[in-house]
C-alpha cells in the first residue's frame, strides 16, 4: 500500500543546533503538507508544497519538495525550545479517483536548553 | 471564530461496546475528515466527507462508519470495540473536498481530538 516514511524517528538537539527531518513516499504525491504536533496537542498546519523542486521558507524553517515529488524535507535553523514537538509530513495521493492525505510516521524533536 | 470542536474529549468503553464521536467544522468549511492516531504514530486516514457524501475511505473495517449532516457537522461511529481501537480520534475540516485542485482549500484544521480508551 501507499506509505510515507519519515526519518529520523527521534532527534535530540541542543538549543541553537540545526534540525532536519526527511519524508519519503512510495508513490508520487500531488502535493505535500507539513504539520507540527506539540506534546498532548493536535496537528497544526505549517505549509503546503505543490510544485516539483519547490522551496519555501518560514523564518527559521525551510521546506523542500523533491524533483520527483516523492520526497520532502523540513530544516530548522538554530532550534529553540519552542520548536519541541512531532513534525509530520502529509502527502496527497490519488486512490480510486479520489484523493486523500497520508501522514508520515513523524519525527519527534526534543530541544535541550 | 470557533475552531474545529470535538466531543467528547475523553471516554472509556469496554470491548464490544459502541461509540459515537462528534465533530463541528469551522464555519464555512464543507469537508470533514476523520483520522485515528495511535500513541507514537502518525494520524491514519479513516473517512472524508464533503457536502454530506463520502469522498474517501481508509483501510478500516466496516465497524467504522461516519456521516455528515446538512450543517456539515459529522459523526464517527465505531461498533464492536476492540482493545486496538484505543486511540486519539481527530477530526479535521477544510474548505473543499480533496477533489479540488492544489489550493489552500485543502489545508486541514484539526480539532483537539477525542481520546478513546477501550478496556
Amino acid at each position: 500500500g501507499q506509505q510515507v516514511m519519515q526519518i529520523p524517528q527521534y532527534q535530540h538537539v541542543q538549543e541553537g543546533e540545526d534540525f532536519t527531518t526527511y519524508c519519503n513516499s512510495s508513490t508520487t504525491l500531488s502535493n505535500i503538507q507539513w504539520y507540527k504536533q506539540r506534546p498532548g496537542g493536535h496537528p497544526v498546519f505549517l505549509i503546503q508544497l505543490v510544485k516539483s523542486g519547490e522551496v519555501k521558507k518560514q523564518k527559521r524553517l525551510t521546506f523542500q519538495f523533491g524533483e520527483a515529488k516523492k520526497n520532502s524535507s523540513l530544516h530548522i535553523t538554530a532550534t529553540q525550545t519552542t520548536d519541541v514537538g512531532t513534525y509530520f509530513c502529509a502527502g496527497r495521493v490519488s486512490t480510486s479517483g479520489t484523493y486523500k492525505y497520508i501522514f508520515g510516521t513523524g519525527t519527534r524533536l526534543k530541544v535541550l536548553a | 471564530d470557533a475552531g474545529v470542536t470535538q466531543s467528547p474529549t475523553h471516554l472509556i468503553k469496554t470491548r464490544g461496546q459502541q461509540v459515537t464521536l462528534r465533530c463541528s467544522p469551522i464555519s464555512g468549511h464543507k469537508s470533514v475528515s476523520w483520522y485515528q492516531q495511535v500513541l507514537g504514530q502518525g494520524p491514519q486516514f479513516i473517512f472524508q466527507y464533503y457536502e454530506k457524501e463520502e469522498r474517501g475511505r481508509g483501510n478500516f473495517p466496516d465497524r467504522f462508519s461516519a456521516r455528515q449532516f446538512p450543517n456539515y457537522s459529522s459523526e464517527l461511529n465505531v461498533n464492536a470495540l476492540l482493545l486496538g481501537d484505543s486511540a486519539l480520534y481527530l477530526c479535521a475540516s477544510s474548505l473543499a473536498s480533496y477533489l479540488a485542485g492544489d489550493s489552500g482549500a485543502n489545508v486541514l484544521t484539526f480539532g483537539a481530538g477525542s481520546r478513546l480508551t477501550v478496556l
